[in-house]
């Protein structure tokens, strides 16, 4: 089976300092990983995926991830948050050997304090 | 590109009525869509996986009888709630994916209030 372990529910920051919010992953097939972000109301945005090219993956809005297989690790960050990034960051896993079917992490939400 | 509507998006019902949601892709074609549902405070759960032409695979759980889904053509499938209650309230949202690619592009969802 594979799952999705987001390592906070919360993670509070200034406006302009970095941020990172921690993904854990399991899966017995080589994984696909994608992180969205939800605003309130909103449905998902994709913000970057990983799928067996390069591990540091570049995405919107400044983000990116790396793909750190050693640790079964994703975890997200941008060098300086911004106020608009104040939302829900949910980290997902599909694989081909499980009908890329995506499991979704329980989210975690980002506070930006000015 | 990649761009997913739903329609409504928000709907207020009584106990006992149907309501039905559409989920269109708008410049690409679907092979295949997505159903899922979002309580207050937490993850997505997938409902139910279509694919155009063909009858739904519902999750475990999932009343495939009380939650009905048709996927007619390649940019539209449709859920329908049927004899909705109060416990069907949540938010639904769909999403797309085309052919053999593997992200699914998600629509903005429909938040459902059953009184």
């Amino acid at each position: 089976a594979q799952s999705v372990t987001q390592l906070d529910s919360h993670v509070s920051v200034s406006e302009g300092t970095p941020v990172l919010l921690r993904c854990n992953y399991s899966s017995s097939y080589s994984p696909s990983l994608f992180w969205y972000v939800q605003h309130p109301n909103k449905g998902l945005q994709l913000l970057l995926k990983y799928t067996s090219a390069a591990t540091l993956v570049k995405g919107i809005n400044g983000f990116e991830a790396e793909f750190k297989k050693s640790e079964t690790s994703f975890h997200l960050t941008k060098p300086s948050a911004h106020m608009s990034d104040a939302a829900e960051y949910f980290c997902v896993v599909s694989a081909r050997g499980y009908g890329n079917k995506l499991v979704f992490g329980a989210g975690t939400i980002l506070r930006v304090k000015s | 590109g990649a761009v997913v509507s739903q329609h409504p998006s928000w709907v207020i019902c009584k106990s006992g009525t149907s309501v039905k949601i559409e989920c269109r892709s708008l410049d690409f074609q679907a092979t295949t869509m997505f159903w899922y549902r979002q309580f207050p405070k937490q993850s997505l759960m997938l409902m139910a996986t279509s694919n155009e032409g063909s009858k739904a695979t519902y999750e475990q759980g999932v009343e495939k009888d009380k939650f009905l889904i048709n996927h007619a053509s390649l940019t539209l499938s449709t859920l329908t709630v049927t004899s909705a209650h109060p416990e069907d309230s949540s938010f639904y949202i769909c999403s797309a994916r085309s052919g053999a690619q593997e992200t699914q592009y998600f629509g903005p969802g429909t938040r459902l209030l059953v009184l």
